[in-house]
């Protein structure tokens, strides 16, 4: 069975520095799909960004990006230039992608959770 | 568009009583999850629908729990005797398909406490 874990219960950076959460995963499947989630005070989970296992090049959106290692299993969230309003949990999460595996499921990690200092 | 909605946004109850929690997906999703997050632990899927179907419901803790999705349009989880291992946080999402890296759109989560 797969596993996420999430070894950083809490963060915290500086606004307007960088901080990375770390998410590590144990899998014997080679094509999956990782996902970055987080989690506003009002408890909304939003996506943050994602990362399809097949893909070397690592996912970037906008300040957000991350260093996917597959030969380690590691998959951290990089936030460049922190703002308030990344305040927040955040998940990071696995899914499958094979045959009857391949519900959409989504396996947590267990949230990191970052606080932003002004 | 309307994203995906919860009620009620907190519940709390004694241990015994009967909650039903429910979730109206985006419009147009077919496959719903109900997924829980127990204190300070990780995010725990309990099942998957689609359309009205279960697909899958190996997450589920036990038959105290009881999920359906009339007509494939919204999902109610009924717990029923609540216990207190059950407070915690439960999540709804849906989307449009299970293929790809496609979106899981969450709603804000009930919190259940049992007393």
């Amino acid at each position: 069975a797969q596993t996420v874990t999430q070894s950083q219960p809490e963060m915290s950076v500086q606004e307007a520095e960088t901080v990375t959460l770390s998410c590590t995963y144990d899998t014997s499947e080679s094509d999956y799909y990782l996902f970055w989630y987080k989690q506003p005070p009002s408890r909304q989970m939003i996506l943050v960004i994602r990362q399809e296992a097949y893909k070397q090049q690592n996912a970037t959106e906008n300040r957000f990006s991350v260093n996917f290692q597959k030969a380690a299993k590691s998959f951290s969230l990089k936030i460049s230039d922190s703002q308030l309003g990344d305040a927040a949990m955040y998940f990071c999460a696995y899914r499958s992608s094979y045959g009857s595996s391949n519900t959409g499921k989504l396996i947590f990690g267990q949230g990191t959770t970052l606080q932003v200092k002004p | 568009e309307a994203g995906v909605t919860q009620f009620p946004s907190h519940s709390v109850i004694e241990k015994g009583q009967t909650v039903t929690l429910r979730c109206d997906p985006i419009s147009g999703h077919d496959n719903l999850y109900w997924y829980r997050r127990v204190m300070g632990k990780e995010i725990k899927f309990l099942l998957h629908f689609v359309k009205e179907s279960k697909q899958d419901e190996s997450g589920m803790p036990n038959n105290r729990f009881l999920a359906e999705r009339t007509g494939g349009t919204y999902s109610t989880l009924k717990v029923q005797p609540a216990e207190l291992e059950d407070s915690g946080v439960y999540f709804c999402a849906s989307s449009q398909m299970t293929l790809g890296n496609t979106e899981a759109f969450f709603g804000q989560g009930t919190r259940l406490t049992v007393v």
